[in-house]
Order: structure tokens, then sequence, then C-alpha cells
């Protein structure tokens, strides 16, 4: 089927303002991950979603970060009173098992998002 | 805390060349290593995968190798053409289920 798809795929916000990112997973992958990926660096953890649970959110770099996947398949990762630090691509990855050695993990295009 | 090094950070090679790229990693407690591929605008491409337990892995004109003891993989890319032309990421996946990526390879191959 279809891979993983975010939307939108790109994002101006003003500082301030929140921002709202979308994922959809391959249908039926269990694992959800969100990463951000800055200028020239490589994609940085931010958390982790088994099903419909937040496993893991310590990547999250301040309590304006808040991501949700509420029925275990779309998810949402919510910027709120965006600041300049926050201009990144935004990616999304998949996973169709709980995570183990063997398991690969479907990229997303990326959200790029930009606060002026 | 894991750190994942790659060098060259940018490399130039005319069509048909073989080259090497480099990765280095401080925490040899992995369950594997994978390099990927980043096209400009898009997501990342799962490129080859190497568990723990093996030393390499092949792909067409790709092959990885992995020497965990001494925290180090390279990528061979053989023949090289335009359509190589990407950002290439390794990453090493741990105990704690995170990805952990170095800043990539950007790769120019020159027709």
């Amino acid at each position: 089927g279809a891979g993983v798809s975010q939307s939108p795929r790109y994002k101006v916000a003003k500082r301030g303002q929140d921002v709202a990112l979308r994922c959809d997973p391959i249908s039926g992958h269990v694992s959800l991950f969100w990463y951000q990926q800055a200028l020239g660096q490589g994609p940085e953890f931010l958390t982790y979603f088994q099903n419909e649970a937040q496993l893991d959110k310590s990547g999250l770099p301040s309590d304006r970060f808040f991501a949700e996947r509420p029925e275990g398949s779309v998810s949402t990762l919510k910027i709120q009173r965006t600041q300049q630090e926050d201009s990144a691509v935004y990616l999304c990855a998949s996973s169709s098992s709980t995570p183990t050695s063997t398991d690969t993990q479907y990229f997303g295009p990326g959200t790029r998002l930009t606060v002026l | 805390k894991q750190e994942v090094t790659q060098i060259p950070a940018a490399l130039s090679v005319p069509e048909g060349e073989n080259l090497v790229l480099n990765c280095s990693f401080t925490d040899s407690a992995i369950y594997n290593l994978q390099w990927f591929r980043q096209d400009p605008g898009k997501g990342l491409t799962s490129l080859l995968l190497i568990q723990s337990s093996q030393r390499e892995q092949t792909s067409g004109r790709l092959n990885a190798s992995l020497d965990k003891s001494s925290g180090r993989s390279t990528l061979y890319i053989a023949a090289s053409q335009p359509g190589d032309s990407a950002t290439y990421l390794c990453a090493v996946f741990g105990s704690n289920y995170k990805l952990t990526f170095g800043k990539g390879t950007l790769l120019t191959v020159n027709p």
C-alpha cells in the first residue's frame, strides 16, 4: 500500500503561533516515531508511540511540544508558541512491529517548518 | 550517550568512480546499523541494514560493512552514477529502540 504520508509538506508560521503537523503511517504499523532534522544535521529522535501509547517522549525539546496518536494510527505533533529555533524538518516514521533489531523504519517525506 | 560521526561531510566524484563513505559510533552496544539515502525534499530511504552479528550486507552496487568492536562502518558504492547523488546517513539502533543518526555525507556524482 501507500507509504508514510505527512501534511502539510511546508508550513510557515509567525513566532508565537501554534502549529499542528500530521502523520499518516503505513496501515497496520504498530510503531510510530517523530524526528526533528535541523539544517545540515541528521534526524534527532523526539518521541515514540506503540499503538496509541506514547512510550517515550524524552526527545521533545520543551513542554511546548506535544504529540498524540489517539486511535493508534494517525499522529499529530503540535508545537505551541513557536520559536525560531523550532525551524526544522519534522520526519515521521513507522514500523510494522514493536522495535526489534530486524525492524526497518519507513520514513515520510517530512514537514518543513519555518518560523519567522 | 551514543554519538555517530560521518566522514567526509561532502564528496564530489566523477561518474564511474568507486567510493567509500565512513561512519563511526561511540557505543558498541548496538542491535543494528543502517545506511539511509535522503534526496532533497524527500524522506529517508533505507539502503542496507546490518545486524550486530553480521559483518556486511550487499545490495546491487552497494556494500556495507560493520566492525562493531571498533565502532566503525563503511558504505562502498561501486561504479557511481549521477543518480547516486544524495545525502547518505548512517544510523545505529540501540537497546533504547532509538535510531541515532550521523550528520550525513553529501555525495555529488558528476556526469
